[in-house]
């Protein structure tokens, strides 16, 4: 089965400062990661995803993220936050013969002025 | 930016009722999907929807669900009689293949059903 951990409910960054969010996957064979962004009363909306090549994967807004193996990761991170970053974050994981994806709990971020 | 539209953004219904929730996808998408989320809790894999016919569903998609793609663009989740426990918002999402494009998965703004 697969899984996605977030270890961090929540997020508490100053603007300007760079902002992670943690997440870590289990899966029996190669990991297809995702991350998404919840606003209030939106949707999940698509930053970025990871499906081979390059473990550094850019993405929407100036989001990045990084593959390690090893470590079975994909954080998510952002040099510089802004206020606007403030929302729900969920890290996502499926397989190659799967089409569901297995999201984490999510990620509270908050971006303060 | 092309987008997947779900209405109504909100529902509330009694217990017992049936509720159907629609979804229109992103129009040359193949794959059809809805997901759950339980007020504080992950997001949850219900079904997904290819070619007609569904081609793979979770432990929640019980007897009481059923999804339908009627007249070739709209999408459907039908719960036949809801229970306090369905009370969620329902995501509806679709891609272009396997969600291994460029944009992946698109999902929809929701729609939070209320059983009361």
């Amino acid at each position: 089965a697969q899984s996605v951990a977030q270890p961090e409910d929540q997020v508490n960054v100053a603007e300007g400062n760079p902002l992670t969010v943690k997440c870590t996957y289990s899966v029996s064979g190669n990991p297809y990661l995702f991350w998404y962004v919840q606003y209030p009363n939106r949707g999940l909306q698509f930053l970025l995803k990871y499906i081979t090549g390059d473990n550094l994967v850019k993405g929407s807004y100036g989001f990045e993220a990084e593959f390690n193996k090893s470590q079975t990761s994909f954080h998510l991170k952002k040099p510089s936050a802004l206020v606007s970053d403030s929302a729900l974050y969920f890290c996502a994981v499926r397989v190659f013969n799967d089409y569901k994806l297995s999201f984490g709990a999510g990620t509270t971020v908050t971006v303060r002025a | 930016e092309p987008e997947v539209t779900q209405t109504p953004s909100h529902q509330v219904t009694q217990m017992g009722q049936e509720v159907i929730l629609r979804c229109v996808p992103i129009s040359n998408h193949l794959y059809f999907y809805w997901y759950r989320q339980i007020l504080g809790q992950k997001v949850e894999f219900l079904v997904s929807f290819y070619n007609n016919e569904i081609s793979e569903k979770s432990e929640i998609f019980d007897d009481q669900f059923s999804v339908e793609r009627p007249d070739g663009s709209n999408f459907t989740l039908k719960i036949r009689s809801t229970k306090l426990e369905d009370s969620a918002m329902y995501f509806c999402a679709s891609s272009g293949d396997r969600g291994l494009n460029l944009y992946g998965y698109t999902f929809g703004s929701g729609t939070r059903l209320t059983v009361v």
